[in-house]
C-alpha cells in the first residue's frame, strides 16, 4: 500500500499524560498536513509542512502541541498533558508541492482521553 | 457563521437513484473545491477536484461549482448501497494550503 499511513490507530490515554502519533506520507509528497475531526464535524486544519519547514499553523494549535518533521519524510504530532477536549480523530494528508495539488488523507488516529 | 455550510442529513434514498449533495461557501477568495467521501471510522478518501466555477465528471460522478452564487454540488448517478457515507465538501485557497471542510452529508443508498 503506497498511501498515507499512520500509527497508532488508536489511542486510549488517561488526562495529563503525553502521546505521540506517526505519520508516513506517500513518497514523493513534499507536503504534509495534520488535521483533528471531531464526531459530527468536518476535519480542521492544525499545521502544514513543506519538506522539514514548518509553514503554517493554526490557533487551535495550543502550545500544548507540537508537530515535528526532522527529516523532511515521516511527521510527529505530541500532545502534552492530554485533556478531554483533545479526545478526537487526527488525521495526515499529503500532497505533491505543486499549484492545486490535492490531499490524501491517511486513515486517522482515534484518541480517547479519560 | 461557517465558512463552509452542509445540511448533516441523513439523506436517505433507494439504491439507483440520482443523488444531490450540496454545499454553500462564504469566503470569495476560495478557488479550489474538493468532495471527499469518509466511511465510518475512516481517513476521507479524494472523490472530485475542482478548479473555479465549472462541472466535471468522473464516472458515475459530477461535480459543479458555482462561483457567482458560492454554490457546490456533487451528483452521484445510479447510486448503490456502497456509496452509503458521510461526503465532506472543502474549499481552499490560492496560495493556501489550509482545506476548510464542510460538516459532511450522511447519505444512506437502501438496496
Amino acid at each position: 500500500d503506497t498511501g498515507v499511513s499512520q500509527d497508532p490507530r488508536h489511542k486510549i490515554t488517561k488526562r495529563g499524560q503525553n502521546v505521540t502519533f506517526r505519520c508516513d506520507p506517500i513518497s514523493e509528497h513534499n507536503r504534509l498536513y495534520w488535521y483533528r475531526q471531531t464526531l459530527g464535524q468536518g476535519p480542521e486544519f492544525l499545521t502544514y509542512f513543506q519538506n522539514e519547514a514548518q509553514l503554517e499553523k493554526s490557533r487551535l494549535l495550543s502550545d500544548r502541541f507540537s508537530a515535528e518533521r526532522p527529516k523532511g519524510s515521516f511527521s510527529t504530532l505530541e500532545i502534552q498533558r492530554t485533556e478531554q477536549g483533545d479526545s478526537a480523530m487526527y488525521l495526515c494528508a499529503s500532497s505533491l508541492v505543486r499549484q492545486g495539488s490535492e490531499q490524501y488523507f491517511g486513515p486517522g488516529t482515534r484518541l480517547t482521553v479519560t | 457563521q461557517k465558512e463552509v455550510e452542509q445540511d448533516p442529513g441523513p439523506l436517505s434514498v433507494p439504491e439507483g437513484a440520482i443523488v444531490s449533495l450540496n454545499c454553500t461557501y462564504s469566503n470569495s477568495a476560495f478557488q479550489y473545491f474538493m468532495w471527499y467521501r469518509q466511511y465510518s471510522r475512516k481517513g476521507p478518501e479524494l472523490l472530485m477536484y475542482t478548479y473555479s466555477s465549472g462541472n466535471k465528471e468522473d464516472g458515475r460522478f459530477t461535480a459543479q461549482v458555482d462561483k457567482s452564487s458560492k454554490y457546490i454540488s456533487l451528483f452521484i448517478r445510479d447510486s448503490q448501497p456502497s456509496d452509503s457515507a458521510t461526503y465532506l465538501c472543502a474549499g481552499r485557497n490560492t496560495g493556501f494550503q489550509k482545506l476548510v471542510f464542510g460538516t459532511g452529508t450522511r447519505l444512506l443508498v437502501s438496496p
